[in-house]
């Protein structure tokens, strides 16, 4: 069973960094992109990074990039962002996501969710 | 610019069908799209992607009462049978070279 569980989210006041981590088990973690996205309360879903499978290719949206850094550790099965120059509006719950195989590039299985919140 | 635009809600009778439709800005009418389901408090789950000619290729386990159409710029999700738990919320999801998009999301009511 594919499973993917997110930790790390926590409150931290603006200007704050945070990493968050994405464990995955149940597939060969090593032959997936995964990807980052977000949720800000009661709203929609927000595209935060992409990284390939052996972290070749690297993405990030606008709002994020030069802030965020994702990354992969795929001996430790492990998928993690470093937020650095949090801002309100980063209060988000953040997801990770699988890239499918068969139907790249579409995510086919997603994480439950950390939740951060930047507040003073 | 890439953007995905669906309608803010959508409600059916218990039992009922409900059509839920993703429009792709133009220029971008042969692009492939995904769905996916958010109920309240969960994570996301993938339903489908869904190509330009109407092919789809369904995620592990979900049922046949879900289905997917395409006509030029306009994607479905179409759900038979509504359960009460078909109570949710409907993403559209594409993507181009190094960016991913998500529409704004359609809230299903199950009456």
């Amino acid at each position: 069973e594919v499973q993917l569980v997110e930790s790390g989210g926590g409150l931290v006041k603006p200007g704050g960094s945070l990493r968050l981590s994405c464990a995955a088990s149940g597939f060969t973690f090593s032959s997936y992109s995964m990807n980052w996205v977000r949720q800000a309360p009661g709203k929609g879903l927000e595209w935060v990074s992409s990284i390939s499978s052996s972290s070749s290719y690297i993405y990030y949206a606008d709002s994020v990039k030069g802030r965020f850094t994702i990354s992969r550790d795929n001996a430790k099965n492990s998928l993690y962002l470093q937020m650095n120059s949090l801002r309100a509006e980063d209060t988000a719950v953040y997801y990770c996501a699988r890239v499918a195989e068969a139907a790249r590039p579409a995510f086919d299985y997603w994480g439950q969710g950390t939740l951060v919140t930047v507040s003073s | 610019q890439l953007v995905l635009t669906q309608s803010p809600s959508a409600s059916a009778s218990l039992g009922a069908s409900v059509k839920l439709t993703c429009t792709l800005s133009s220029g971008h009418s042969s692009y492939a799209i995904a769905w996916h389901q958010q109920q309240p408090e969960k994570g996301p789950r993938y339903l489908m992607k869904l190509n330009s000619d109407g092919s789809h290729s369904k995620g592990d386990g979900i049922p046949d009462r879900f289905s997917g159409s395409s006509s030029g710029a306009e994607r479905y999700l179409t759900i038979s049978s509504l359960q009460s738990e078909d109570e949710a919320d409907y993403y559209c999801q594409t993507w181009g070279t190094g960016i991913h998009v998500f529409g704004t999301g359609t809230k299903v009511t199950v009456l």
